[in-house]
């Protein structure tokens, strides 16, 4: 049973530019969160995901943007890069059924801007 | 104030040693609680669910106060390979957006 994947595992861009990180959640789940944690801080929630919609956003500009496919994979966009940008971005899946909500996650993507 | 507190860390003890986590949590709207499990430069991972009534999970043991809205974690006999940060986590209700606190990292020395 495949785990939840993420790519690229590393990418490196400079300001201004854009990119896009790719998830493909664990077998069975269809929800999809997505989460920033730079260096020595806790994953912060960008956005959540559920049948192909946002459905739940944190605290991120709107250069921060997703989309999730009808089979449940989900990518994310940021655009305008910021050297603040530079995280480990984490994707993690769920299944809405289970009770505690709990959230498997992906190996991330290191993005470093420069 | 930030929406999950925990202590700043790190913990350095020995093995054998006893050693418990705190976390505060400011939204009373949340619903869920765990302790996630992060090890250098790799996800996180689910450690244990956090119940009112407390729970217990081999050498660990986790509890809840919803009225003081405060989380703790026990770790009994703590062995090398517990060495990680602990990251207390809040889902609000319905699970829809998921807290999580800056970690604490905890190093058990032999």
């Amino acid at each position: 049973d495949a785990g939840v994947t993420q790519s690229p595992t590393h990418l490196i861009k400079t300001r201004g530019q854009q990119v896009t990180l790719r998830c493909s959640p664990k077998s069975g789940h269809d929800t999809v969160s997505w989460y920033q944690q730079a260096l020595g801080q806790g994953p912060q929630f960008i956005f959540q995901y559920y049948e192909e919609e946002e459905r739940q956003r944190g605290n991120f500009p709107d250069r921060f943007s997703g989309h999730q496919f009808p089979n449940y994979s989900s990518e994310l966009n940021v655009n305008a890069l910021l050297l603040g940008d530079s995280a480990l971005y984490l994707c993690a899946s769920s299944f809405p059924g289970a009770g505690d909500n709990e959230q498997f996650f992906g190996p991330g993507t290191r993005l470093t801007v420069l | 104030r930030k929406e999950v507190e925990q202590d700043p860390g790190p913990f350095n003890v020995p093995e054998g040693a006893t050693v418990a986590f705190n976390c505060t949590y400011s939204n009373s709207a949340s619903q869920s609680f765990f302790w996630y499990r992060q090890d250098c430069r790799k996800e996180p991972k689910l450690l244990m669910s956090v119940y009112s009534s407390g729970n217990e999970d081999g050498r660990f043991t986790a509890q809840l106060n919803r009225a003081s809205q405060y989380i703790s974690l026990l770790i009994r006999d703590s062995k090398l390979s517990d060495s990680a940060t602990y990251l207390c986590v809040v889902s609000l209700i319905g699970g829809f957006k998921t807290i999580f606190g800056a970690g604490t990292r905890l190093f058990v020395k032999a």
